[in-house]
C-alpha cells in the first residue's frame, strides 16, 4: 500500500464550478497535510497546508481533513482556467517522512 | 529573495559521463532534499540532509552521491550517468521538521543518451 494515493484523473470541470480533489494516506498518526500545484514543466508550488487539528480556507481554496477515513481534500471554488494544473497531495507521517502522491490532473474548461 | 536556486536547468549527457547538480537556498532552512520526478512515478526522494553535516539515503539513492557543502548548498552528483537517470530533478528545502512544507527549486531536466 502506498503512503499517499491520488486519483490521477484527468478531472475536468467547467469554469466557475467547484473542483474537488482527494487523496488518501496510510499512516493514521500523520499530523501535517499539504497541497502543491504543479504547472506543466514547472516545479511544485505549495498552495495550502493543514495540521490534524482542523481545516483551512484561503481565498478560493479549502483544505479539509477526514481523520477517521484518512483522506484529505482540496476544494477550489469558482474554478478558473489558470487553475488547470496537476495537484500533488503530500503527507508528513509520524516518522517525520514526507510522502507525495502522484498527482491529479485538473483541467478547467472555459 | 531567490528561494531555492538550481543549476543547470537543462543538461544532456552521454552514458558514462559525470555531472553535478547544484542547489542553494537563502531561506535559512536546515533541511535540504533531492527528488526526481518521472511520469507516473511521482516525486521520489533520492537523498536528503536533515541538517548541515548530515546526509541520508532516500527511496532511490543508487547511482547518486550528495554533498552538503554548508547550510545553504546541497549538491547531487552522478558519477557515471545511465539512461535510467533521465528525469527531472528537483531540489527542495524546509525548516527542520518539514511541518510547514517544502520549497522547491525550478528543476533540472536531464537527458542521458
Amino acid at each position: 500500500q502506498k503512503e499517499v494515493e491520488q486519483n490521477s484523473g484527468p478531472l475536468s470541470v467547467p469554469e466557475g464550478a467547484i473542483a474537488s480533489l482527494n487523496c488518501t494516506y496510510s499512516d493514521r498518526g500523520s499530523q501535517s497535510f499539504f497541497w502543491y500545484r504543479q504547472y506543466s514543466g514547472k516545479s511544485p508550488e505549495l498552495i495550502m497546508f493543514i495540521y490534524s487539528n482542523g481545516d483551512k480556507e484561503d481565498g478560493r481554496f479549502t483544505a479539509q481533513l477526514n481523520k477517521a477515513s484518512q483522506y484529505v481534500s482540496l476544494l477550489i471554488r469558482d474554478s478558473q482556467p489558470s487553475d488547470s494544473a496537476t495537484y500533488l497531495c503530500a503527507v508528513l507521517n509520524t516518522g517525520n517522512q514526507f510522502y507525495f502522491g502522484t498527482g491529479t490532473s485538473l483541467t478547467v474548461i472555459p | 529573495n531567490a528561494g531555492v536556486t538550481q543549476t543547470p536547468k537543462f543538461q544532456v549527457l552521454k552514458t558514462g559521463q559525470s555531472m553535478t547538480l547544484q542547489c542553494a537556498q537563502d531561506m535559512n532552512h536546515n533541511s535540504m532534499y533531492w527528488y526526481r520526478q518521472d511520469p507516473g512515478m511521482g516525486l521520489r526522494l533520492i537523498y536528503y540532509s536533515a541538517s548541515e553535516g548530515t546526509t541520508d539515503k532516500g527511496e532511490v539513492p543508487n547511482g547518486y552521491n550528495v554533498s552538503r557543502l554548508n547550510k545553504r548548498e546541497f549538491s547531487l552528483r552522478l558519477e557515471s550517468a545511465a539512461p535510467s537517470q533521465t528525469s527531472v530533478y528537483f531540489c527542495a528545502s524546509s525548516h527542520q521538521t518539514g511541518r510547514n512544507g517544502y520549497t522547491f527549486g525550478s528543476g533540472t531536466r536531464l537527458t542521458v543518451v
